[in-house]
C-alpha cells in the first residue's frame, strides 16, 4: 500500500521567515493534495497537483510536484501567525481509490 | 465552511454506551468517507460509501457500524467502545466523476473521548 512521509514532523519559524515542507511517496503519484488543519478541526483543501513539474500558488503558499522523485514540496513565503497549523499531504492511488495521507507537519509561527 | 457538517462536535461516552455520529454534506457529492485521526498517526480511512453503497471497510472493528441512508447523510454508530478509540473522527465527501480527481471536503470533526 502507498505511504506518504512528511518532513519535518514539526517546525517553528519566526514570523516573516520562509519555510518548506516535503512529502515523499513510496509509489507513483497520480495526484497530490495539500490540506491545512487547525488543531482539533477538519482539513481545509489548499491545492492539488497532478502533473510532474506542476506548480501552484495560493496567496503566499506555493506547492510543486516532482513526479520523478515522487515528491511534493510546499513553500510558504514570509510566514505569518495565520499560517500556523498542521499541513497534510494526501495522494491518489491508481484508479479511483481514496486518498492516503501523511502524518502531517505541525507548523508554529512565533512573533 | 466546507459544506460538510458533523454533529456532535464533542462526545464523551462510557464503554457500555451506544452513541451515533452524524455527517451531512450539502455539495451534491456521491462519495462519503469516515476517517479516524489519532495523535501522531496518519489519518486512517475507516469506511467509504459510493452512491450509498459501502465500497470499502478498512478492517474496522465491528463496534463501529456505518450507515448511509442517502448520498447526503452518513452515520457512524458506536457501541462498546474502548479507551483507545478516543480520537477525532472526520467525515469527508467527494465527487470524482465530476471533478475528475479525488479532492475531498472535510467536516470539522467529532472529538470522541471514551472513558
Amino acid at each position: 500500500s502507498q505511504e506518504l512521509e512528511q518532513s519535518p514532523q514539526s517546525l517553528i519559524v519566526q514570523e516573516g521567515k520562509n519555510l518548506t515542507i516535503n512529502c515523499t511517496s513510496s509509489k507513483t503519484l497520480y495526484g497530490l493534495y495539500w490540506y491545512k488543519q487547525k488543531y482539533g478541526e477538519g482539513l481545509i483543501f489548499l491545492m492539488m497537483l497532478q502533473k510532474g513539474g506542476e506548480e501552484k500558488s495560493h496567496e503566499k503558499i506555493t506547492a510543486k510536484l516532482d513526479e520523478k522523485k515522487q515528491q511534493s514540496s510546499l513553500h510558504i513565503t514570509a510566514s505569518q501567525p495565520s499560517h500556523a497549523g498542521i499541513y497534510l499531504c494526501g495522494a491518489d492511488g491508481s484508479g479511483n481509490t481514496p486518498l492516503v495521507f501523511g502524518k502531517g507537519t505541525r507548523l508554529s509561527v512565533i512573533a | 465552511e466546507t459544506g460538510v457538517t458533523q454533529t456532535p462536535r464533542h462526545l464523551v461516552m462510557g464503554m457500555t454506551n451506544k452513541k451515533s455520529l452524524k455527517c451531512e454534506q450539502h455539495l451534491g457529492h456521491n462519495a462519503m468517507y469516515w476517517y479516524k485521526q489519532s495523535a501522531k498517526k496518519p489519518l486512517e480511512l475507516m469506511f467509504v460509501y459510493n452512491f450509498k453503497e459501502q465500497t470499502e471497510n478498512n478492517s474496522v472493528p465491528s463496534r463501529f457500524s456505518p450507515e448511509c441512508p442517502n448520498s447526503s447523510h452518513l452515520f457512524l454508530h458506536l457501541h462498546t467502545l474502548q479507551p483507545e478509540d478516543s480520537a477525532l473522527y472526520l467525515c469527508a465527501s467527494s465527487h470524482p466523476e465530476i471533478s475528475g480527481h479525488n479532492e475531498q471536503f472535510f467536516g470539522p470533526g467529532t472529538r470522541l473521548t471514551v472513558l
